[in-house]
């Protein structure tokens, strides 16, 4: 079993809608947490990252983390059609390198005009 | 200027040969990294160099071999290539301490 799980969508919603994504984790030693944004045949690029729970806000941008019930989550406002990607989750301890993050396999956004 | 790039975008070999997949970063960065996307979009970590020096080695297998010229270059060597090499291969970078991962664009490789 994967130590960060994510469901691979595709998730489609309307121009405008707010975009809502997912992930579980079952370390609890994770401490840090963010969100990759990967368009088709591009590399995954960091949207956002937080340490610890919380919420943490960049623009239409709401990453919220809960580790009591170990769930992380992102929240797109406004979602435009340049939204349209592959989504990525990833974990890790504070112990560890950058080298061990654990990532979710992705969820799909398609947001239509 | 693109910040952590690869060469080359695509591959396409026939089984049993050797090929190279080569990245650079102009981050500054002291820790570099070969990561192997396979069809399901999961990102599993093969190698991390800091400072010239391997770090990670997953369980992958010795056909891989990574070679670290100096920081700013991790080039992936593989020999032997078999179908199951066929995924799409990312190299990223960071700077040690708080600093997470950036990543190139990937190089594509189809194993015939």
């Amino acid at each position: 079993q994967k130590e960060v799980e994510q469901d691979p969508g595709p998730l489609s919603v309307p121009e405008g809608a707010i975009v809502s994504l997912n992930c579980t984790y079952s370390n609890s030693a994770f401490q840090y947490f963010m969100w990759y944004r990967q368009y088709s045949r591009k590399g995954p690029e960091l949207l956002m990252y937080t340490y610890s729970s919380g919420n943490k806000e960049d623009g239409r941008f709401t990453a919220q983390v809960d580790k009591s019930s170990k769930y992380i989550s992102l929240f797109i406002r406004d979602s435009q059609p340049s939204d349209s990607a592959t989504y990525l989750c990833a974990a890790k301890p504070t112990t560890d390198s950058w080298g061990k993050l654990q990532f979710g396999a992705g969820t799909q956004v398609v947001v239509t005009p | 200027d693109t910040a952590v790039s690869q060469t080359p975008k695509y591959l396409v070999t026939q089984m049993g040969n050797d090929k190279s997949i080569k990245c650079e970063q102009n981050l500054g960065h002291d820790t570099m990294y070969w990561y192997k996307q396979d069809s399901k979009k999961f990102l599993k970590i093969m190698f991390s160099y800091n400072n010239k020096e391997l770090i990670i080695n997953e369980t992958v297998p010795n056909r891989f071999s990574p070679k670290s010229p100096d920081k700013a270059h991790l080039n992936l060597h593989i020999n032997s290539l078999e179908l199951g090499d066929s995924a799409v291969y990312f190299c990223a970078s960071s700077q040690s301490g708080d600093s997470p991962l950036h990543f190139g664009n990937g190089t594509r490789l189809t194993v015939t």
